[in-house]
């Protein structure tokens, strides 16, 4: 059963600091990972989908890894701001379909004026 | 501009009634889904469809039904059955194949 985790659970940094938001998955047998964004009480925006054939994707100021074989991947803010402030969310596919997301918990961000 | 779309935002309920959440998409999307999130408990999937007229149980789909009728839509029907209905529900859509997925804004039910 493919389980997600997110650390840390939450994150409070200063503006302008570069961070790293972590999630693992425990079967590394995955067609893909999306990163998401949520606000509170919005719906998720999807910010990186990374397929299982890259190792890593970017937009922005953010750029996303992927490490199938230890199960990881990490998202990298660089030059966070307060509107950077959110609910980062992972997901992985739970089947062989490639559909069917499981979610981590999340990790909370804020980042400090 | 394709989206999907989910209403009401806010819904209240009387103990003992059925609710009707509403969710539309027009991004051609063959895949849709309804989560439901709680506080400190991440999202967690309540029911899914991957072709119209055709639909999965999810890991919490015991007091809910859904329909799908058309491809645009995914209706989610709370039934008095559900115990702890109180909660934020989401709904998603995704393309065929290996493809991620596209979210609504939320429809925050309340049981009053």
């Amino acid at each position: 059963k493919q389980e997600v985790t997110q650390i840390p659970a939450a994150l409070s940094v200063p503006e302008g600091e570069n961070l790293v938001l972590n999630c693992s998955f425990t079967d590394s047998a995955i067609y893909n990972l999306q990163w998401f964004r949520q606000d509170p009480g919005k719906g998720l925006t999807s910010l990186l989908l990374i397929q299982s054939s890259q190792r890593e994707q970017t937009s922005g100021r953010l750029n996303a890894s992927l490490d199938k074989s230890s199960g990881r991947s990490t998202l990298y803010i660089a030059a966070s701001q307060p509107g950077d402030s959110a609910t980062y969310l992972c997901a992985v596919p739970r089947d062989n379909y490639g559909q069917n997301f499981v979610f981590g918990p999340g990790t909370r961000l804020s980042v400090l004026p | 501009d394709g989206g999907i779309t989910q209403s009401p935002k806010y819904l209240f309920r009387k103990e003992g009634q059925n609710v009707t959440l509403s969710c539309e998409q027009n991004l051609n999307h063959d895949a849709m889904y309804w989560y439901r999130q709680d506080p400190g408990q991440g999202l967690r999937l309540i029911y899914y469809s991957q072709i119209v007229n055709d639909f999965q149980k999810g890991d919490i789909a015991e007091g809910y039904s859904v329909s799908r009728e058309k491809k645009e839509s995914f209706p989610l029907t709370v039934t008095s059955a559900q115990k702890n209905p109180t909660a934020f529900y989401l709904c998603a859509s995704s393309p065929r194949g290996v493809n991620g997925y596209t979210f609504g804004s939320g429809t925050r039910l309340t049981v009053v």
